[in-house]
This record gives C-alpha cells, sequence and structure tokens, in this order.
C-alpha cells in the first residue's frame, strides 16, 4: 500500500528566509507525487507535480521539490518565503492510474516578520 | 467555468440524520472523488468514480453511499450520520490521462452532534 510521510507537523521561517518541507513516500513503483497548499478555511490548491522527467519540477509562487527514488523523498523548496507562504502544505502520491491520492498528515507553516 | 463547487458549505446534523453533500464540476472531468479531512490525519479517500455509472470504495468508505449518474456530478450520502463524521469533506476532480492532477472543491464542514 502506498503511503506518505511529513516529519514536520509546524515549521516556523522568519520572512525572507530559505524553507524544505520533507516529505518521503512508499510505494512499489514510480510514484506520482504532488504538493498541495490549503490556506486556513480554504480548499487545496495544486503547487507542483511529479510524473516522470526531470527529477526538479519547478511549480507555482516559485516553489519548486526535487524527487529522490534513492531516498525515496520529494521535498519542497523555495529560497526566500512571504509572508502569505503561511499555510499548510500537504504531500501526495498516487497510484499507477493516478486513481488514489494518499496524502501526508500535513506541515504547519508559520512565518514570522 | 466555475471549477468543483460543493453546497452547503456548513452542515449541523444529529445523530442517526441523513443528508447529502453536493458536488458538481463543469469541466467535463470523467474521474470525481469524496475526502474526508481530519485534524492531524490529512485527507482520506472515501469513494471514488471514473465514469458515470462506475463507484468504488477508498481508504475510509463505511458509513458513506455514492453514486454517478451524470458525469457531473457526485453526490455524498450519510445514510445515518454519527458524531465520528464529524469533519471537513472535499470533493475532487480530474480529467482523462492519468497525468493529470486532481481540483479540489471549497469544502463542506459537517458536524455530527
Amino acid at each position: 500500500a502506498q503511503s506518505v510521510t511529513q516529519p514536520d507537523i509546524h515549521i516556523t521561517v522568519s520572512e525572507g528566509a530559505s524553507l524544505e518541507l520533507r516529505c518521503n513516500y512508499s510505494y512499489g513503483a514510480t510514484p506520482y507525487l504532488f504538493w498541495y497548499v490549503q490556506s486556513p478555511g480554504q480548499g487545496l490548491q495544486l503547487l507542483l507535480k511529479y510524473f516522470s522527467g526531470d527529477t526538479l519540477v519547478q511549480g507555482i509562487k516559485g516553489f519548486e521539490a526535487e524527487f529522490k527514488r534513492s531516498q525515496s523523498s520529494f521535498n519542497l523548496r523555495k529560497p526566500s518565503v512571504h509572508w502569505s507562504d503561511a499555510a499548510e502544505y500537504f504531500c501526495a502520491v498516487a497510484n499507477f492510474g493516478n486513481e488514489k491520492l494518499t496524502f501526508g498528515t500535513g506541515t504547519r507553516l508559520t512565518i514570522i516578520p | 467555468n466555475a471549477g468543483v463547487t460543493q453546497t452547503p458549505k456548513f452542515q449541523v446534523l444529529k445523530t442517526g440524520q441523513s443528508m447529502t453533500l453536493q458536488c458538481a464540476q463543469d469541466m467535463n472531468h470523467e474521474y470525481m472523488s469524496w475526502y474526508r479531512q481530519d485534524p492531524g490525519m490529512g485527507l482520506r479517500l472515501i469513494h471514488y468514480s471514473v465514469g458515470a455509472g462506475i463507484t468504488d470504495q477508498g481508504e475510509v468508505p463505511n458509513g458513506y453511499n455514492v453514486s454517478r449518474s451524470t458525469t457531473e456530478d457526485f453526490p455524498l450520502r450519510l445514510l445515518s450520520a454519527a458524531p465520528s463524521q464529524t469533519s471537513v469533506y472535499f470533493c475532487a476532480s480530474r480529467g482523462a490521462g492519468s497525468a493529470s492532477e486532481q481540483y479540489f472543491g471549497p469544502g463542506t464542514r459537517l458536524t455530527v452532534t
């Protein structure tokens, strides 16, 4: 069965500092991987996705993620965070056929001035 | 396009009552799904559909029914609500092809007392 681990429940970062959110997955084949962001009281917005090809994926809002098969990881990065990046971030893996998404438990990001 | 819409936004039920959460999409997407979100648990798949007339169970299907009579609509029914079904419910859809992402609705916050 597929699974996702986000080891950091809550991260606090100063505005302008760099950010890395960790995601580890378990899946028997080449995974489909996603990062979603959720602002308070809102739905989920896709930041980026990986299906195949280049292991460094660029997304919206200046985010990027790197797929590392050897480490079963898909960490999300941003070189300089903005106060508007405060939200909850979810990593997800899909099965072959992309019918079932399995989400991690999320990482809540707080930005301090 | 309105995208994925959900009604109602909020609902309070008493234990044993029934209700239907509505979900509609106007993107002609074949695939639709329902998730529930609980604190500290991320999103979990309840039911999904790969096309009109076809539904299947996800990770947490007990207590919920679905049907898919049209491409546009995918209602979620609670036949006899229980306090354990207090949650935020999200509907999602995606287009054809396994390399497409899911689009999420704004969610329905359900409280069962």
